[in-house]
């Protein structure tokens, strides 16, 4: 079954702008991983957050965890258009399985 | 230069026939996973392997088989039990088989079936 749920499933912006996806969960997680997927193709790792974690940067992405809330965000500054791509989240659930959300569409206009 | 292989990239099979994924990595990772993926939609997980002679189903299990002889090597095989085997098939591998572990994905294959 599907735990992660992006929100929004599509969002489209002008280069420059900030982008933000989030993510829900239902469940305890070990911790919280965002993946890119450019069309047709594999999935890329971006970052990982672990439970004990609030905040992760790196470059010019942000991803927040707050577990209280049983959400996650992701946040790409200052966006380019080869930042086009879905984005997925994924949380651990137990010591093996990754379970992924459907994705947020993300389309960065020139 | 390392990094994980699937093949072929696009694979047509008619209704009936038995057909097989190759998946390779040279990362030397213990864990290995298939993904199914439709379109517009996340990634589900088929089988994993955690070592060499070992596998476990994942969520979406029916219709497929798997073998892990090899630690390189996790081939998919879809079967004509699979009734609806047109998608997008993604293999991954990680350093051990703790899901905490950032995963590394193939290019993928795309199956239609005709």
């Amino acid at each position: 079954s599907q735990q992660g749920e992006e929100d929004p499933q599509a969002l489209s912006i002008q280069e420059g702008e900030n982008a933000t996806m989030n993510c829900s969960y239902k469940t305890s997680i070990n911790n919280l991983q965002w993946y890119r997927q450019n069309s047709g193709r594999g999935l890329v790792h971006l970052i990982l957050i672990r439970s004990n974690e609030r905040e992760k940067h790196s470059g010019r992405l942000r991803v927040t965890l707050d577990t209280s809330k049983k959400s996650s965000s992701l946040l790409i500054t200052a966006s380019r258009a080869a930042d086009t791509a879905s984005y997925f989240c994924a949380t651990v659930q137990g010591a093996q399985k990754l379970v992924f959300g459907q994705g947020t569409r993300l389309t960065i206009n020139p | 230069d390392g990094g994980i292989t699937q093949s072929p990239k696009y694979l047509f099979r008619k209704e009936g026939q038995n057909v097989t994924l190759s998946c390779e990595q040279n990362l030397n990772h213990d864990a290995m996973y298939w993904y199914r993926q439709d379109p517009g939609q996340g990634l589900r997980l088929i089988y994993y392997s955690q070592i060499v002679n070992d596998f476990q189903k994942g969520d979406i299990a029916e219709g497929y088989s798997v073998s892990r002889e090899k630690k390189e090597s996790f081939p998919l095989t879809v079967t004509s039990a699979q009734k609806n085997p047109t998608a997008f098939y993604l293999c991954a591998s990680s350093i051990s088989g703790r899901a905490a572990n950032e995963q590394f994905f193939g290019p993928g294959t795309r199956l239609t079936v005709l």
